[in-house]
């Protein structure tokens, strides 16, 4: 375990459902983030949470929902969501914002 | 926007010999900070460079950031299998609240 827990591992959703990826940090870390990461793309910053406050949305589709309540736990709620959606969802928390990402290890969710 | 590409995006090598990847950003970084993610896994930080011209080690792997903070490049001598993954690097903007990373370079290697 690397400190950053995300559940669920794998997860397959049709098109009209909702559900919510969790993430949760055990480090005392103030900052969180969401990423995306596809097949043969790069790391896609999605949400930056910084004391549980959203600094960065990342022109990210409305049908992510991201949810911060405290600064141990962050949530992505997801509906409607399309094929080209499919990809591994990490979740990182730092100390600030400028030091090395402890990641989670990913949710892998497939759209049908 | 900034842009850090990495380069080159696969290397195959032959068990024992040396690998370089070299990252590139379009601004100048407040520092550059080095992931490696193994196949099926998650990137895993390896280490952050933050003064200009500045070389760190760890092991058979070597860091180090460019005089103007604009590039950085990882080398591991003499690779072993468990080197095999992608390596990504990342840079963080002198103003700013993001980390942006590059495409990263895979390696294999052949035992």
């Amino acid at each position: 375990e690397t400190g950053v827990t995300q559940t669920p591992r794998h997860l397959v959703m049709g098109m009209t459902n909702k559900k919510s990826l969790k993430c949760e940090q055990h480090l005392g870390h103030n900052a969180m983030y969401w990423y995306k990461q596809s097949a043969k793309k790069p790391l896609e910053l999605m949400f930056v949470y910084s004391l549980e406050e959203r600094v960065e949305n990342n022109s990210v589709p409305s049908r992510f929902s991201p949810e911060c309540p405290n600064s141990s736990h962050l949530f992505l709620h997801l509906h409607t969501l399309q094929p080209e959606d499919s990809a591994l969802y990490l979740c990182a928390s730092s100390q600030d914002l400028s030091v090395g990402y402890t990641f989670g290890s990913g949710t892998r969710l497939t759209v049908v | 926007g900034q842009q850090v590409m990495q380069i080159p995006q696969y290397q195959h090598v032959q068990e024992g010999e040396d690998f370089t990847t070299y990252c590139n950003s379009s601004t100048t970084l407040s520092n550059i900070q080095w992931y490696k993610q193994r196949p099926g896994g998650h990137p895993v930080f390896l280490i952050q460079l933050v003064k200009s011209g500045e070389v760190k080690k760890q092991k058979r792997l070597t860091f180090q950031f460019g005089e103007a903070k604009k590039n950085s490049s990882l080398h591991i001598t003499a690779t072993q299998t468990t080197d095999v993954g992608t390596y990504f690097c990342a840079g963080y903007e002198t103003s700013g609240s993001r980390l942006t990373f590059g495409e990263g370079t895979q390696l294999t290697v052949n035992p």
